[in-house]
Parts: C-alpha cells; structure tokens; sequence
C-alpha cells in the first residue's frame, strides 16, 4: 500500500507481558515518528528517528518502553511488562525528510494500534 | 510541559458559519506549525499548514493565522461543514533543527445543521 501501515490494529495483552508493535513506513521516507493517544487525551510524543541520527527518545514514558528502525524502514516499538495505564492507541507517522517550509513534508500517520491491557 | 496548547477541548458551530479553532504555543523556538484532522478510529490527516515567515495560509476553505508576537495560532473554517466534524490537532516543530512534531491536545469541533 501506499500509506503507512501498522500491525496489529488491536492487541489485548495481559498486565506483565510484553508487547511489539509495528510500523511501515511509507517508503523512502527517512523521518518516523511514534505517538500515543490515551482515552480523551491529545497526542502525546514518544520517539522520532530521523535518517541515520540518533532517535530522540525524549517522550518514552519509562524504561519499558523501547523502539527501534531496521534499516531505516520498518520500526518497533516494545513495551515490556506492561501496565493498565499503558493502554492507549499507537500511531507511528512518516515525512519525506524532516518538517519543512514548503509544506509537503508534514507527517502522515498511520491508523494505529489500540493497545488494551487488562 | 505542554509546549503547544488547545485551551478549548470542544466547539460547536452551526453549519454554514465560520469555525475558529485556537492554539497557542510557548517555545519561541518553534517555527513551522501544522493543523490535523481526525476522525474516530483513524489516523490523523494533514490539514493545512504554515512557516514563521508568513502571518496567514489560506486553502480552500481552511486558513490559518499566525501571530508570532503573541504565540497564537488559529484555524478558520467557512463555511462550515457536517463532514468537519472532527477532532482537530495544532502541532508545531522547530524546522533549522529537524526537530520533532509536538502536537496539542486537540478540539472537538461539532457542526450542527
């Protein structure tokens, strides 16, 4: 497809377990964000990897929680023993390169992941 | 610290009139800014956006304002539509950095007929 595309659209995890969630890109763009959308909450930044920088790993909530870009595509995000307060929906976006002022390289999302742990 | 704020967490507009939708942010660094729209279930959708060099975008029906000296920002909509009902997200980045995109908490905006 031509969009970004991420896996599963729906997990429903036990408190404690592991989750990986996953992001396609839209090829051949370098940025790629993650974000989260917690019931009746705006979104909130968690990790953005641009080119072959390093990742700003500024919003990631707590050490449980990792991601990483394969090749510059494909990306994972972890959360280890995860907790009720972590359910939220995931949403990974990607840009041709980073925002710019022309306007065509605002972020397209992808239609997350509903992350539920009970 | 919320850098980019939506002070309103909803708007209702009767179709037909004019949607104002308000941001405003706190990083003066902050120099390119995006609105998005989402609807229930799906991703966020690109909407409209601008750059610190210009005080107003205008696209069809949507147009935004900036106002660097008071750190505002706001999204006109008209007329308005059924099918804007949204919920609609602010977000700025910080372009000379490659910095990443910081979103609001967004505003639920309703029309009704």
């Amino acid at each position: 497809g031509a969009g970004v595309s991420q896996s599963p659209s729906n997990k429903v995890t036990e408190k404690g377990k592991d989750v990986e969630l996953r992001c396609d890109p839209i090829s051949g763009h370098t940025a790629l964000y993650w974000y989260r959308q917690s019931l009746g909450q705006g979104l909130e930044f968690l990790i953005y990897f641009q080119g072959n920088s390093a990742p700003d790993k500024s919003g990631l909530p707590s050490d449980r929680f990792s991601a990483e870009r394969t090749g510059g595509s494909v990306s994972t995000l972890t959360i280890q023993r995860t907790q009720q307060e972590d359910s939220a929906v995931y949403l990974c976006a990607s840009s041709p390169t980073a925002v710019q002022f022309s306007g065509i390289s605002e972020a397209f999302f992808g239609q997350g992941t509903r992350l539920t742990v009970v | 610290d919320q850098q980019v704020k939506q002070n309103s967490p909803s708007l209702s507009v009767q179709e037909g009139r004019i949607s104002i939708l308000n941001c405003d942010y706190t990083n003066s660094m902050f120099d390119y800014f995006l609105w998005y729209k989402k609807y229930p279930a799906e991703g966020p959708t690109f909407l409209i956006s601008i750059s610190s060099i210009k005080d107003k975008n205008e696209d069809g029906r949507f147009t935004v304002f900036l106002n660097k000296s008071a750190k505002h920002l706001s999204l006109h909509i008209v007329p308005s539509q059924p099918g804007d009902s949204a919920v609609y997200f602010c977000a700025a980045s910080v372009y000379s950095s490659a910095s990443k995109i910081i979103f609001g908490s967004g505003t639920r905006l309703s029309i009704r007929p």
